[in-house]
């Protein structure tokens, strides 16, 4: 069975910084894709960023919006992925998912349930 | 403001059909077949209900349909039942490697 548990959330003050972490389990963590998405309260999803696996160059894509604060990186050796939020804002609150893109070009994946960052002062 | 536009909101009473659509533009709906569809409930992580425009992962019922003209995409319920009253949310690439969402429909089963 698939499983992707997200962890790392929590609340935090305006520019502080976290780390998300995404443990995954049920599938070749090596070889997979994975994504971040956001969910900002009462509104609608938000792409993060993705990062490829090693042997698909493990190129990292980012929204621009995000303006480089937020690094995304793995361990396969963990079977994690991670997301380094630095200089985090108000607007960084969000629900933050993880997903593992079972196939190229973003068709077919699987999400975790999400964990939720606050930042507030 | 949202890549790809949905309309805010929907609605149709049970056993009616409902459609929603999806537009974005020649560079990602409108570029290829890479268009998905998902359902999120309250409190709930989304549900991806259609992948590659119209194909259906296993599990989801055959009352959830997409279909794609130019550079709009569009997500049709069959058969409205109450436990379909869920936001929905369209998303499409960018060259392949940015994805992009629709600002999510709210259908309401009356």
């Amino acid at each position: 069975e698939v499983q992707l548990v997200e962890s790392g959330g929590g609340s935090v003050e305006p520019g502080g910084s976290l780390r998300l972490s995404c443990a995954a389990s049920g599938f070749s963590f090596t070889d997979a894709w994975m994504s971040w998405v956001r969910q900002a309260p009462g509104k609608g999803l938000e792409w993060v960023g993705r990062i490829k696996s090693k042997n698909s160059g493990g190129t990292i894509d980012n929204a621009a919006v995000l303006e480089g604060r937020f690094t995304i990186s793995r361990d396969d050796s963990r079977n994690t992925l991670y997301l380094q939020m630095n200089s985090l804002k108000i607007e960084d609150t969000a629900v933050y998912y993880c997903k593992w893109e079972k196939s190229p070009y973003y068709a077919l994946d699987a999400w975790g349930q999400g964990t939720t960052v606050t930042v507030s002062s | 403001q949202s890549a790809l536009t949905q309309p805010p909101s929907a609605s149709g009473s049970p056993g009616q059909s409902v459609a929603i659509s999806c537009t974005g533009t020649s560079a990602d709906v409108g570029a290829h077949d890479y268009v998905s569809w998902y359902q999120q409930q309250p409190g709930k992580a989304p549900k991806l209900m259609i992948y590659e425009v119209s194909k259906r992962p296993s599990g989801v019922p055959d009352r959830f349909s997409g279909s794609k003209s130019g550079n709009t995409a569009s997500l049709t319920v069959s058969g409205l039942q109450a436990e379909d009253e869920a936001y929905y949310y369209c998303s499409s690439n960018i060259g392949g490697n940015i994805l992009v969402f629709g600002g999510g429909t709210k259908v309401t089963v009356l």
